[in-house]
């Protein structure tokens, strides 16, 4: 089982449209939880973290279901230029060292 | 502010020869890291350091794989010999430290292995 699964997509969705994606992750010590966007052939950059308590950043909202280890991103009102790879990245375990396991991605389309 | 550099930006070889990558990180970043990222893939960590010391380089291929960063600002990864399967984008990135901070991308080395 890898450590970070996702639903590699694509995802193609109009304008305007509302999309989820989620992610699940092996190792329960995990503290720290971050969605990274990566462009086409560009470099992934944070988007946000994800609290425990669930936080919201504009268009974007990212939950965390410790129980479950389960993490999601929900994207509200698409744009255009939304359309990118989401990777989802948690830590390696429980001492929150710098150790990052990145998801293989999910691609969203955002078509006219 | 100036991003993490790297370069060259591609680089096409044969297979069995070597090949250098370099990286010069954020002002005042402490930790760099080293990931490959495979086509479809997301990036996964060769190596990080703390300042000049290689903290963890558990995944790095010690058999044709070597990094350093001698003076614990930029840093060199090289590859010798190449194979195949080294074919991918080898990612740069950076951290003011290494408990829960942003890391920064550089653009990648993307490598070629004919």
């Amino acid at each position: 089982r890898k450590e970070v699964e996702q639903d590699p997509g694509p995802f193609n969705v109009p304008e305007g449209a509302t999309v989820a994606f989620n992610c699940t992750y092996s190792n329960s010590a995990s503290q720290s939880f971050f969605w990274y966007r990566q462009d086409c052939r560009k470099e992934p950059k944070l988007l946000m973290s994800v609290y425990s308590s669930g936080n919201e950043d504009g268009r974007f909202t990212a939950q965390l279901n410790r129980a479950s280890q389960y993490i999601s991103l929900l994207i509200r009102d698409s744009k255009l230029s939304d359309s990118a790879t989401y990777l989802c990245v948690v830590n390696a375990g429980s001492s929150n060292t710098g150790k990052l396991i990145f998801g293989q991605g999910t691609t969203l389309q955002v078509k006219p | 502010e100036a991003g993490v550099v790297q370069s060259p930006r591609y680089k096409i070889i044969e297979k069995k020869q070597p090949v250098a990558f370099w990286c010069n990180p954020i002002s005042g970043h402490n930790t760099l890291y080293w990931y490959r990222q495979n086509l479809g893939q997301g990036p996964e960590l060769l190596i990080r350091y703390e300042n000049e010391e290689a903290v963890d380089d558990s995944q790095l291929p010690k058999d044709r794989f070597s990094a350093e960063r001698l003076k614990g600002v930029d840093s060199t990864l090289k590859i010798q010999p190449a194979e195949l399967g080294d074919s991918a984008v080898y990612l740069c990135a950076s951290s003011l430290a290494w408990v829960n901070n942003e890391q920064f991308f550089g653009p990648g080395t993307r490598l070629t292995v004919l």
